[in-house]
């Protein structure tokens, strides 16, 4: 069965740490995703990337940077969390090869990070 | 930039009756994914319409894209408490570019009731 695998489903940490989302695919797909979900406001993208080594800014990639260094894995960090960071934060990811045969995006179940 | 708008935010319904989301584009659409969340999860792939008139169904789970109106709508028959969650529709922005992220509605959350 092919999965996204993000590390962790729940993380608390203090204001002012940084800290690493780490989310990994088996399916060798180009495309890698990073989404925060908040109530109201839905689905916002952060930060995406094409290809190994390559990023793109979302909507809203403000206190957040991104790492590819391999294909299957996707990292989001935070440089310097804070409370308003709170948040359900989702890794997906596709390939053209999926968009051709409609299978759209994988998501991983979410880690669900508390600033405190 | 593209925006989806969801109808109803919230549907609450007895077990057993039917039910219909809306989602609206404010642009045209280049095929419709919808997916649904259980809570505190992540999304999982329902189906995906690309063409106008299309139709598709997943169980007891409907979806139809109208292009002309630029929506899309997902029905289900007899709904069961395994029905609730959050149901969430996404499109691309462009028809061009595959790599073009996905765009998402803000979601649907039903409640299945006995």
């Amino acid at each position: 069965d092919v999965k996204v695998t993000q590390s962790s489903r729940y993380l608390v940490k203090r204001t002012g740490e940084k800290v690493f989302l780490e989310c990994v695919q088996d399916m060798d797909h180009e495309n890698m995703f990073w989404y925060r979900q908040d109530p109201g406001l839905g689905l916002r993208l952060i930060y995406f990337s094409y290809d190994v080594k390559m990023k793109e800014k979302g909507d809203i990639p403000e206190g957040y940077s991104v790492s590819r260094e391999k294909k299957e894995r996707f990292s989001l960090i935070l440089e310097s969390a804070s409370t308003n960071q709170t948040s359900m934060y989702l890794c997906a990811s596709s390939s053209e090869t999926d968009r051709a045969t409609n299978y759209g995006y994988t998501f991983g179940s979410g880690t669900r990070l508390t600033v405190v | 930039s593209q925006e989806l708008e969801q109808s109803p935010q919230s549907l609450i319904v007895q077990e057993g009756k039917n039910l219909t989301i809306n989602c609206t584009s404010s642009k045209t659409l280049y095929g419709l994914y919808w997916y649904k969340q259980k809570y505190g999860e992540g999304l999982i792939f329902l189906m995906m319409l690309q063409k106008g008139g299309e139709e598709k169904s997943h169980e007891k789970i409907t979806a139809k894209l109208d292009e002309k109106k630029q929506q899309s709508s997902l029905h289900i028959t007899a709904s069961q408490p395994s029905h609730a969650g959050i149901y969430l529709c996404g499109a691309h922005a462009t028809l061009i570019s595959g790599n073009t992220p996905l765009v998402f509605g803000k979601g649907t959350r039903l409640s299945v009731i006995a």
